[in-house]
């Protein structure tokens, strides 16, 4: 499985300030996501980050607040904007297997907004 | 979106039992997945399935594809205080979209 590395791995933020979080793979996938997940929760599917074009939104989620860059096959960000207590959550990044049929984690982001 | 029913929520059990948890669904899943998750870590897979009855293994960890595509089940035998952490079930629906269940808390007591 491809290795996924994740930073920063948490940080604690002010309110109203935004995070980049970044996700990079030691090899090309064609697939990867951003998933959310909130204290004590499963989690939840923020976007699909697409390759050179606009990444593709869960509804509930917009892209002005989670702005996403895909500028090639192994690294994508992720950005929490103006950020709210709300938003203190685990970020992940997450890739398919070759087949698609399987997904893979990073480590995650733990965010904490005060 | 399709609804994935974990149970049980959370267990507490003895080191050295065996432990079972499943996951249901209304609907056909292409493959199940079973994942553990420590404190502050991303989850990882444990176990992949792919077709209906098909029964895998991993270590003391074995899953089984439910006949029917709608459900799955987790077995940990002789449990160890290393097994603690939450369990996640996920189906890949439709060759297209990933859903996760709620998750099982496992709890060993030495």
């Amino acid at each position: 499985s491809a290795v996924i590395s994740q930073k920063p791995s948490r940080d604690i933020c002010q309110r109203g300030t935004s995070l980049t979080i970044q996700c990079q793979v030691d090899s090309q996938v064609t697939m990867m996501f951003w998933y959310r997940q909130q204290p004590g929760q499963s989690l939840t599917l923020i976007a699909t980050a697409n390759q050179g074009s606009e990444a593709t939104y869960e509804s509930g989620f917009v892209i002005d607040k989670f702005p996403i860059s895909r500028p090639n096959l192994t690294f994508s960000t992720l950005t929490v904007s103006n950020m709210s207590p709300e938003d203190s959550s685990i970020y992940l990044c997450s890739v398919t297997g070759p087949e698609g049929e399987k997904l893979f984690f990073g480590s995650g982001t733990q965010l904490s907004v005060l | 979106g399709q609804q994935l029913n974990q149970s049980p929520q959370s267990m507490f059990i003895q080191e050295g039992e065996d432990v079972s948890m499943n996951c249901t669904s209304s609907s056909i899943f292409n493959t199940w997945l079973w994942y553990k998750q420590d404190p502050g870590e991303g989850p990882v897979l444990l176990i992949a399935l792919y077709k209906a009855g098909e029964l895998t293994s991993n270590g003391r960890l074995t899953a089984q594809f439910g006949i029917t595509r709608k459900d799955s089940f987790l077995n940990i035998s002789a449990s160890i205080p290393s097994d603690v952490g939450i369990y996640f079930c996920a189906g890949l629906y439709n060759f297209n979209k990933f859903y996760f269940g709620s998750g099982t808390k496992l709890n060993v007591k030495p």
